[in-house]
């Protein structure tokens, strides 16, 4: 099966501060997802990201398929971006998840 | 639009009963729906994929006598914890792919609901 290792594992940001989020994958992917998942569970669909680039105001996100990665970029981060920052690949008909990014944002 | 609704939110059940799981497309018609369980401080894992009108697909070690799926219309895919234990207790989330009419295809992004809490005491 296909492998999906994002990293780093665990961060920790003062308030205002910028990250860069990164998603490795194993092989040729048909779909490429971002999520936010915040404390109560709910993932947040941030990016469908199969390839290219993509901006949502703070945020945005690159895809390079052909090198197979992805890197999710967040600017002047706030205390409310906290939670975990899931990348979810589409292999065939499945979208395999990685294990995550963990962020905590101080004020 | 592509609204995923589930119900419950959470339950708590006792030790060898079952508990049903609705997950529904409110805005859009779902040929495939995924349930995935996430254990605490844990990846999502996908457990099955759903298909109207056809048995569902498990993934490798996942019970199909215990978790019993049905995807009976379009818009409505169910599963039931059958005899569940205190080990079943978990956080259950499923998502749905959109079925283009147009173009006969199935759009790519998946879209999730809020998930189940499952607590078995």
């Amino acid at each position: 099966g296909i492998q999906v290792e994002q990293s780093p594992p665990d961060l920790i940001l003062q308030e205002g501060a910028n990250s860069t989020l990164r998603c490795n994958f194993s092989d040729s992917v048909n779909n490429l997802q971002w999520f936010h998942q915040n404390p109560w569970g709910q993932l947040i669909n941030l990016f469908y990201i199969p390839s290219g680039t993509k901006q949502n105001g703070r945020l945005s996100a690159t895809t390079v398929a052909t090198e197979r990665y992805s890197l999710l970029y967040i600017s002047s981060s706030q205390t409310t971006d906290s939670g975990v920052y899931f990348c979810a690949v589409g292999y065939g008909n499945k979208l395999v998840f990685g294990a995550g990014t963990i962020l905590r944002v101080k004020s | 639009g592509a609204v995923v609704s589930q119900h419950p939110s959470w339950v708590i059940c006792k030790s060898g009963t079952s508990v049903k799981i609705e997950c529904r497309s409110l805005d859009f018609q779902a040929t495939t729906m995924f349930w995935y369980r996430q254990f605490p401080k844990q990846s999502l894992m996908l457990m099955a994929t759903s298909n109207e009108g056809s048995k569902a697909t498990y993934e490798q070690g996942v019970e199909k006598d215990k978790f019993l799926i049905n995807h009976a219309s379009l818009t409505l895919s169910t599963l039931t914890v059958t005899s569940a234990h205190p080990e079943d207790s978990s956080f259950y989330i499923c998502s749905a792919r959109a079925w283009d009419s147009l173009s006969k295809a199935l759009t790519s992004p998946l879209h999730f609901g809020n998930g189940t809490r499952l607590t078995v005491t």
